[in-house]
């Protein structure tokens, strides 16, 4: 167990809608990142928060939206949802105390299905 | 932009047998890359990290090692298990001590064991 929660893990809806997935960092973890695993494929990273504040963008659609809280949750909100966008979402928290290792602890990830 | 690819997608070796992973990347600007491994079903797990100050870093039956002049490094797994049996993905970033970092994902390479 990394200490990562996602919610949902299983998450199918239609085109058109929005969801938005949430991710819970290792207690005391400053840094969130999200990652998109279509299938078969590699980890596309899409965003970077550190402490509450956006620190780095991907390929991240403009459809796409995230924000990390004062608790340090995040959330990553898809609109205009495409079959496209169907995949595994995984978020990664790191920074403990802050001092950055570059381990990232991932999550089990969310799944998406757009039909 | 920036890339970080894999010579192989898949590799088969034999129960005991070593197994190198080999990736490229293309960043040269990259100063620190890591190895994950992704079970099935199961958010990616942390191995070894290298720096780019380094050529070569051993942790428990793994060892790294950065060629930076070709911009390669490998994933050498010594007396390979059947519990070895994953996707090996090579990362890296470029901005890691600045809290603003990207860390960016190979496509991965699928490791299989022959009994």
């Amino acid at each position: 167990d990394s200490g990562v929660t996602q919610t949902p893990k299983h998450l199918i809806t239609a085109t058109g809608q929005r969801v938005t997935l949430r991710c819970s960092p290792r207690s005391g973890d400053l840094s969130v990142y999200w990652y998109q695993q279509s299938l078969d494929q590699g980890l596309q990273f899409l965003i970077h928060y550190y402490n509450g504040e956006e620190r780095a963008k991907g390929n991240i659609l403009e459809r796409f939206s995230a924000q990390q809280f004062p608790d340090l949750h995040s959330e990553l909100n898809l609109s205009s949802l495409e079959l496209g966008d169907s995949a595994l979402y995984f978020c990664a928290s790191s920074v403990k105390g802050g001092v950055n290792t570059g381990e990232l602890f991932f999550g089990e990830g969310s799944r998406l299905t757009v039909l | 932009g920036e890339s970080v690819g894999l010579h192989l997608p898949t590799l088969s070796v034999q129960e005991g047998d070593n197994s190198i992973i080999n990736c490229a990347y293309s960043n040269s600007a990259s100063d620190y890359f890591i190895w994950y491994k992704q079970e099935s079903g199961k958010g990616p797990q942390f191995i070894i990290d290298i720096r780019s100050n380094m050529d070569k870093r051993q942790g428990q039956r793994v060892t790294v090692l950065l060629n930076k002049t070709v911009k390669h490094l490998s994933l050498q797994i010594a007396a390979t298990q059947p519990g070895d049996s994953a996707v090996y993905f090579c990362a890296e970033s470029h901005s890691l001590y600045s809290s603003a970092s990207k860390i960016i994902f190979g496509s991965g390479t699928r490791l299989s064991i022959r009994p």
